[in-house]
Protein backbone atom coordinates (compact mmCIF):
# COMPACT_ATOMS: atom_id res chain seq x y z
CA UNK A 1 0.00 0.00 0.00
CA UNK A 2 1.20 3.72 -0.81
CA UNK A 3 1.65 6.02 1.95
CA UNK A 4 4.41 7.92 4.31
CA UNK A 5 6.71 5.90 6.61
CA UNK A 6 8.45 8.08 9.24
CA UNK A 7 11.19 6.60 11.47
CA UNK A 8 12.44 6.33 14.08
CA UNK A 9 8.72 6.47 15.89
CA UNK A 10 10.75 7.73 18.89
CA UNK A 11 13.95 9.44 19.36
CA UNK A 12 15.84 10.98 22.24
CA UNK A 13 18.43 13.47 22.01
CA UNK A 14 20.92 14.61 23.81
CA UNK A 15 21.81 18.65 24.39
CA UNK A 16 24.28 19.99 21.53
CA UNK A 17 23.47 16.65 19.09
CA UNK A 18 22.01 16.59 15.80
CA UNK A 19 19.51 14.44 15.01
CA UNK A 20 17.86 13.55 11.47
CA UNK A 21 14.11 12.23 11.10
CA UNK A 22 13.48 9.78 7.87
CA UNK A 23 10.62 10.85 5.95
CA UNK A 24 10.19 8.46 2.70
CA UNK A 25 6.09 8.41 0.70
CA UNK A 26 6.04 5.68 -2.28
CA UNK A 27 2.56 8.23 -3.69
CA UNK A 28 4.57 9.90 -5.97
CA UNK A 29 3.36 13.09 -4.28
CA UNK A 30 5.24 16.18 -6.07
CA UNK A 31 5.33 18.00 -2.75
CA UNK A 32 6.27 17.12 0.75
CA UNK A 33 6.41 19.32 4.26
CA UNK A 34 7.56 18.83 7.81
CA UNK A 35 5.19 20.12 10.78
CA UNK A 36 5.52 20.52 14.20
CA UNK A 37 3.18 19.54 16.68
CA UNK A 38 2.74 20.70 20.23
CA UNK A 39 0.54 20.51 22.55
CA UNK A 40 -2.56 23.78 22.43
CA UNK A 41 -0.65 24.83 19.05
CA UNK A 42 -1.41 22.90 16.53
CA UNK A 43 0.54 22.27 13.77
CA UNK A 44 3.17 24.66 12.57
CA UNK A 45 5.14 24.34 9.44
CA UNK A 46 8.73 24.02 9.17
CA UNK A 47 9.78 23.70 5.80
CA UNK A 48 8.64 22.48 2.54
CA UNK A 49 9.34 20.86 -0.77
CA UNK A 50 7.78 21.51 -4.04
CA UNK A 51 10.32 19.96 -6.50
CA UNK A 52 13.27 17.68 -6.07
CA UNK A 53 16.15 20.11 -5.33
CA UNK A 54 14.21 22.60 -3.67
CA UNK A 55 12.39 23.92 -0.17
CA UNK A 56 11.22 26.97 1.45
CA UNK A 57 11.18 27.60 4.95
CA UNK A 58 7.84 27.34 7.02
CA UNK A 59 6.82 29.27 10.03
CA UNK A 60 9.55 28.15 11.90
CA UNK A 61 12.48 27.14 10.15
CA UNK A 62 15.19 28.25 12.69
CA UNK A 63 17.30 25.48 13.83
CA UNK A 64 16.34 22.54 11.64
CA UNK A 65 17.52 22.34 8.10
CA UNK A 66 16.18 19.56 5.07
CA UNK A 67 17.03 18.18 2.32
CA UNK A 68 15.37 16.76 -1.08
CA UNK A 69 17.75 14.78 -3.11
CA UNK A 70 15.38 12.58 -4.39
CA UNK A 71 11.17 12.88 -4.70
CA UNK A 72 10.40 10.20 -2.44
CA UNK A 73 13.00 11.63 0.49
CA UNK A 74 12.71 14.46 2.50
CA UNK A 75 14.64 14.37 5.67
CA UNK A 76 14.44 16.55 8.41
CA UNK A 77 17.54 17.30 11.18
CA UNK A 78 17.25 19.18 14.02
CA UNK A 79 20.56 20.72 15.14
CA UNK A 80 21.84 21.95 18.21
CA UNK A 81 20.60 25.69 17.52
CA UNK A 82 17.25 24.53 18.18
CA UNK A 83 16.25 25.43 21.86
CA UNK A 84 13.26 23.34 22.54
CA UNK A 85 13.30 20.98 20.44
CA UNK A 86 10.93 18.05 22.19
CA UNK A 87 7.90 17.68 20.13
CA UNK A 88 5.94 15.32 17.90
CA UNK A 89 7.36 15.74 14.06
CA UNK A 90 4.46 14.95 11.53
CA UNK A 91 5.68 14.38 7.87
CA UNK A 92 2.86 15.29 5.07
CA UNK A 93 2.74 14.97 1.35
CA UNK A 94 0.59 16.26 -1.53
CA UNK A 95 0.11 15.11 -5.16
CA UNK A 96 -0.25 17.86 -7.67
CA UNK A 97 -3.59 17.45 -10.11
CA UNK A 98 -3.92 21.02 -11.45
CA UNK A 99 -4.77 23.15 -8.96
CA UNK A 100 -6.97 21.09 -7.04
CA UNK A 101 -6.03 19.97 -3.59
CA UNK A 102 -6.97 16.89 -1.86
CA UNK A 103 -5.53 17.42 1.44
CA UNK A 104 -2.36 15.84 2.75
CA UNK A 105 -1.41 12.31 3.58
CA UNK A 106 0.32 12.08 6.90
CA UNK A 107 3.03 9.77 8.31
CA UNK A 108 2.60 8.05 11.49
CA UNK A 109 4.54 10.97 13.13
CA UNK A 110 8.62 11.08 15.01
CA UNK A 111 8.39 11.88 18.83
CA UNK A 112 11.27 13.54 19.43
CA UNK A 113 12.13 13.98 23.73
CA UNK A 114 15.49 15.93 24.76
CA UNK A 115 17.11 14.01 27.55
CA UNK B 1 -3.97 36.33 5.27
CA UNK B 2 -5.18 32.66 6.29
CA UNK B 3 -6.39 31.60 9.78
CA UNK B 4 -8.43 29.15 11.59
CA UNK B 5 -10.23 29.85 14.80
CA UNK B 6 -11.73 26.64 16.55
CA UNK B 7 -13.95 27.27 19.05
CA UNK B 8 -13.18 24.96 22.10
CA UNK B 9 -10.20 22.92 22.89
CA UNK B 10 -12.16 20.25 24.84
CA UNK B 11 -15.53 19.06 24.22
CA UNK B 12 -17.64 16.47 25.96
CA UNK B 13 -20.75 14.58 24.73
CA UNK B 14 -22.31 11.40 25.32
CA UNK B 15 -22.51 8.33 23.75
CA UNK B 16 -25.25 8.54 20.79
CA UNK B 17 -25.42 12.78 21.24
CA UNK B 18 -24.82 14.83 18.31
CA UNK B 19 -21.69 15.64 17.80
CA UNK B 20 -20.52 19.64 17.18
CA UNK B 21 -17.09 21.30 16.88
CA UNK B 22 -16.99 24.89 15.50
CA UNK B 23 -14.46 26.10 12.88
CA UNK B 24 -14.46 30.23 11.54
CA UNK B 25 -11.88 30.84 9.12
CA UNK B 26 -10.87 33.97 7.65
CA UNK B 27 -9.62 34.01 4.13
CA UNK B 28 -9.71 37.10 1.54
CA UNK B 29 -10.32 34.18 -1.40
CA UNK B 30 -12.23 31.65 -1.49
CA UNK B 31 -10.68 29.14 0.99
CA UNK B 32 -10.69 25.73 0.62
CA UNK B 33 -11.51 23.64 3.95
CA UNK B 34 -10.46 20.43 5.31
CA UNK B 35 -11.21 18.53 8.53
CA UNK B 36 -9.00 15.84 9.87
CA UNK B 37 -8.69 13.65 12.81
CA UNK B 38 -6.08 12.27 14.76
CA UNK B 39 -5.69 9.44 17.08
CA UNK B 40 -3.11 8.89 19.98
CA UNK B 41 0.21 8.93 19.07
CA UNK B 42 -0.97 9.09 15.12
CA UNK B 43 -0.55 11.08 12.67
CA UNK B 44 -3.40 12.92 10.97
CA UNK B 45 -6.20 11.49 8.52
CA UNK B 46 -8.33 13.39 6.34
CA UNK B 47 -12.13 13.20 7.31
CA UNK B 48 -13.71 15.63 4.41
CA UNK B 49 -12.48 18.70 2.53
CA UNK B 50 -14.43 21.66 0.91
CA UNK B 51 -12.98 22.48 -2.34
CA UNK B 52 -15.77 24.13 -4.81
CA UNK B 53 -19.42 22.89 -5.24
CA UNK B 54 -22.07 21.57 -3.13
CA UNK B 55 -21.21 22.89 0.23
CA UNK B 56 -22.82 20.66 2.65
CA UNK B 57 -19.59 18.01 2.63
CA UNK B 58 -20.06 13.71 3.77
CA UNK B 59 -16.58 12.75 4.73
CA UNK B 60 -15.65 9.35 6.70
CA UNK B 61 -17.23 7.54 9.72
CA UNK B 62 -20.59 9.35 9.44
CA UNK B 63 -18.59 13.20 10.04
CA UNK B 64 -20.52 16.11 7.73
CA UNK B 65 -19.07 19.75 7.39
CA UNK B 66 -21.34 22.31 6.09
CA UNK B 67 -19.50 25.51 4.35
CA UNK B 68 -21.10 28.47 4.84
CA UNK B 69 -19.87 31.78 3.28
CA UNK B 70 -21.64 34.37 4.88
CA UNK B 71 -20.86 33.32 8.47
CA UNK B 72 -17.21 32.42 7.42
CA UNK B 73 -17.61 29.28 8.77
CA UNK B 74 -17.36 25.34 8.36
CA UNK B 75 -18.26 22.89 11.40
CA UNK B 76 -17.90 19.62 11.39
CA UNK B 77 -21.04 17.54 12.82
CA UNK B 78 -21.74 13.75 13.60
CA UNK B 79 -25.77 12.88 14.30
CA UNK B 80 -24.81 10.35 17.03
CA UNK B 81 -21.35 10.11 18.83
CA UNK B 82 -19.65 6.31 18.71
CA UNK B 83 -17.11 5.98 21.33
CA UNK B 84 -14.49 5.16 18.67
CA UNK B 85 -14.70 9.01 17.29
CA UNK B 86 -12.69 9.75 20.72
CA UNK B 87 -9.46 11.99 19.11
CA UNK B 88 -8.31 15.28 18.26
CA UNK B 89 -9.57 17.25 15.51
CA UNK B 90 -7.60 19.70 13.77
CA UNK B 91 -9.83 22.55 11.09
CA UNK B 92 -7.79 23.89 8.35
CA UNK B 93 -7.37 26.17 5.20
CA UNK B 94 -5.57 26.50 2.36
CA UNK B 95 -5.99 29.43 -0.11
CA UNK B 96 -7.02 28.01 -3.71
CA UNK B 97 -5.32 25.08 -3.31
CA UNK B 98 -2.29 23.84 -5.02
CA UNK B 99 1.12 24.53 -3.17
CA UNK B 100 -0.21 26.54 -1.01
CA UNK B 101 0.59 26.36 2.90
CA UNK B 102 -2.07 24.97 5.03
CA UNK B 103 -3.20 26.78 8.11
CA UNK B 104 -4.27 24.43 10.94
CA UNK B 105 -6.46 25.16 13.69
CA UNK B 106 -5.37 24.52 17.47
CA UNK B 107 -7.59 21.26 17.59
CA UNK B 108 -10.59 20.38 19.44
CA UNK B 109 -10.54 16.85 21.76
CA UNK B 110 -13.27 15.51 21.81
CA UNK B 111 -14.22 13.36 24.70
CA UNK B 112 -17.37 10.52 24.52
CA UNK B 113 -18.51 9.23 27.45
CA UNK B 114 -20.69 5.90 28.01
Amino acid sequence: DGGITQSPKYLFRKEGQNVTLSCEQNLNHDAMYWYRQDPGQGLRLIYYSQIVNDFQKGDIAEGYSVSREKKESFPLTVTSAQKNPTAFYLCASIARTGTVNYGYTFGSGTRLTVV
Amino acid sequence: AQSVTQLGSHVSVSEGALVLLRCNYSSSVPPYLFWYVQYPNQGLQLLLKYTTGATLVKGINGFEAEFKKSETSFHLTKPSAHMSDAAEYFCAVNLSGGYQKVTFGIGTKLQVIP
